[in-house]
Formats: C-alpha cells, sequence, structure tokens
C-alpha cells in the first residue's frame, strides 16, 4: 500500500507531556500537510511543507507546536506542553504539488490529553 | 474570506434511497477549486471527486452525482439508490487560488443508511 501514513494511529497522555507524530506521505508527492479536526467538526488547516520548506502555518499552530520535514520526505508535528484543548484527531495529507493539487489523507492520529 | 456551509448535520434515509447532500460556498476568487471526501467511521478521509471553478460540467460516476452551480454557489452531491456502506460522514472543501493550498472544509454531513 502507497498511501499516506501515520503513527501512532492513538495516543494518550497526561497535561503537559509532549507528544510527537510522523507522517509518511504518498511517495513521490512533495507537499505536506497537517490538519486538526475535534469532533463534529471539519478538518482545520494547520501548516503545509514544499519539500522541506515550511511554506504556510495557520494561526491554530500556536508556539507549543511545530513541525519539520526534514529531508522532504516525512513530517513529524510535536506538541510540547500538551493541554487539553489539544485533544483531537491530527491529519496528515499530501499531493503531487501540480495543478491538480488534490490532497489524500492518512488515517490519521487520534490525541486524547488527559 | 473563504467558507463552506453544509447545512445538513446529519440525514438517515432508506438503503435504496436517492439522497443529495449540499454544499455552499463563499469565495471572491475567480479561480477555485471544490472537492468531496467520505469519511467512514474509521476516521480516513476518502477523496471523491475535485471540480474547478471554470468547469460546471455536472459529473456522474456509478452511484455517484455532482452538481456544480457558480450561480448559486453550490456544489452538491447526490447518492443514488443508496446502500449502507455510504453510511460515512460527507465533508465537502474548497480551496482558492489567493490562500495558498490550504483546504476550507464544511462542517460535515453525517450520512446513515439503514437496511
Amino acid at each position: 500500500d502507497t498511501g499516506v501514513s501515520q503513527n501512532p494511529r492513538h495516543k494518550i497522555t497526561k497535561r503537559g507531556q509532549n507528544v510527537t507524530f510522523r507522517c509518511d506521505p504518498i511517495s513521490e508527492h512533495n507537499r505536506l500537510y497537517w490538519y486538526r479536526q475535534t469532533l463534529g467538526q471539519g478538518p482545520e488547516f494547520l501548516t503545509y511543507f514544499q519539500n522541506e520548506a515550511q511554506l504556510e502555518k495557520s494561526r491554530l499552530l500556536s508556539d507549543r507546536f511545530s513541525a519539520e520535514r526534514p529531508k522532504g520526505s516525512f513530517s513529524t508535528l510535536e506538541i510540547q506542553r500538551t493541554e487539553q484543548g489539544d485533544s483531537a484527531m491530527y491529519l496528515c495529507a499530501s499531493s503531487p504539488g501540480t495543478s491538480l493539487e488534490t490532497q489524500y489523507f492518512g488515517p490519521g492520529t487520534r490525541l486524547l490529553v488527559l | 474570506a473563504q467558507k463552506v456551509t453544509q447545512a445538513q448535520t446529519e440525514i438517515s434515509v432508506v438503503e435504496k434511497e436517492d439522497v443529495t447532500l449540499d454544499c455552499v460556498y463563499e469565495t471572491r476568487d475567480t479561480t477555485y477549486y471544490l472537492f468531496w471526501y467520505k469519511q467512514p467511521p474509521s476516521g480516513e478521509l476518502v477523496f471523491l471527486i475535485r471540480r474547478n471553478s471554470f468547469d460546471e460540467q455536472n459529473e456522474i460516476s456509478g452511484r455517484y452525482s455532482w452538481n456544480f452551480q457558480k450561480s448559486t454557489s453550490s456544489f452538491n452531491f447526490t447518492i443514488t439508490a443508496s446502500q449502507v456502506v455510504d453510511s460515512a460522514v460527507y465533508f465537502c472543501a474548497l480551496r482558492q487560488e489567493t490562500s495558498g493550498s490550504r483546504l476550507t472544509f464544511g462542517e460535515g454531513t453525517q450520512l446513515t443508511v439503514n437496511p
């Protein structure tokens, strides 16, 4: 299967802890996106990368959040000092970066902060 | 500003009924793209269709069809002869040319197809 993969699928943590999620995009897709989805809502954009460059960040991405894509392949999203309000599904998507620009999503990482 | 509205929060139908999911969008751009995604209980968003603002042709794919009308800023999705496997949350999304690559999603419509 060559779709977008995310690890872990589930994460339970205590408030104040740091967590890190990983996303592996579809091979040869040079754009990678992070979204957050809370219960009953549509996904909300967080940030996106073109290769290793982080080109756009949402205001939702507070200073406790950091994302990297060091070699233009996989990406990590870290949340420091987690808060209960960070509980959500974190979705990763990738796209080929052409005019077609369809984003294909991974299965998500569901975070629960206790 | 860009916005997507899916006014139907939940729809419940009996198998084999036809069902239409509504999507209304707002954008100031002349170039934009509209999408529909399906999110089954497993959680993964599955891409269904992309439409650009210059292509108002309706599209049919099997039991699925989409009606794009710029005059009413709507991009509605119809499932014909619904099946239990169609049960999912369906999201409409918009990408406008001046907002980079971000997608703006509606709040989704939970479709339940009962046997």
